[in-house]
């Protein structure tokens, strides 16, 4: 069973626009972390933000923000004010903490374009 | 600066010649693990390293070999190369602990791979 689903192939916004990035994961472990990261076409990974499940408050770094519904199983990523610089695939991941490695499971990402 | 190195960046090879990818981090980390990218499947794991002389499977580790005798190295070796190998590689580390965080997640530049 897919643990991690990102159900947008594509999302187009406008400059300055907000935009959900939907993700939704599967996991019986109480402890796990959830992460988001971007690809630009270059192809490198850039971290964006990280939540644990036991964090109290919806994690932010900057303009990223992350709407963490634990009871639903989702951990969707906000980007507000989008700039064209946002245009790139952007991937959920998740890490379970009670496994004795620390494979990231990725979703099969979500392609961001921003338009002016 | 901590950071991951992967070599080489780019490589065009061919059918059945044996490569090696290499990757090396600064920063002391015990776990190292590889992935490969390809479209629509999001990143998926093909071996990771928990120490020194201890490495497992990942989801995809067919043609592929990897051996870590010392702590910073974790090189990726392809015996015998062939075209479902063409991917975009990540090579990743991070130590293992009770306390993780989205940037101890340290992941190389990546790795174009192509196998004609």
């Amino acid at each position: 069973a897919q643990k991690i689903t990102q159900t947008q192939p594509g999302m187009f916004v406008q400059e300055k626009e907000a935009v959900t990035l939907d993700c939704t994961y599967d996991t019986s472990d109480p402890s796990y972390g959830l992460f988001w990261y971007k690809q630009p076409s270059s192809g490198e990974m850039i971290f964006l933000i990280y939540q644990g499940s036991y964090d109290q408050q919806n994690a932010t770094e900057g303009r990223y923000s992350l709407n963490f519904q634990k009871a639903r199983k989702s951990a969707n990523l906000v980007i507000s004010a989008s700039q064209l610089g946002d245009s790139a695939m952007y991937f959920c991941a998740m890490r379970e903490t009670n496994q004795a490695g620390t494979a990231l499971i990725f979703g099969k990402g979500t392609t961001l374009s921003v338009s002016s | 600066e901590a950071q991951v190195t992967q070599n080489p960046r780019y490589l065009i090879t061919v059918t059945g010649k044996k490569l090696t990818v290499t990757c090396s981090q600064n920063m002391n980390h015990e776990y190292m693990s590889w992935y490969r990218q390809d479209p629509g499947l999001g990143l998926r794991q093909i071996y990771y390293s928990m120490n020194v002389e201890v490495t497992d499977k990942g989801d995809v580790p067919e043609g592929y070999k990897v051996s870590r005798k010392e702590k910073r190295n974790f090189p990726l070796i392809l015996e015998s190369p062939s075209p479902n190998q063409t991917s975009l590689y990540f090579c990743a580390s991070s130590p293992i602990g009770d306390s993780y965080s989205g940037n101890t997640i340290y992941f190389g530049e990546g790795s174009w791979l192509t196998v004609v």
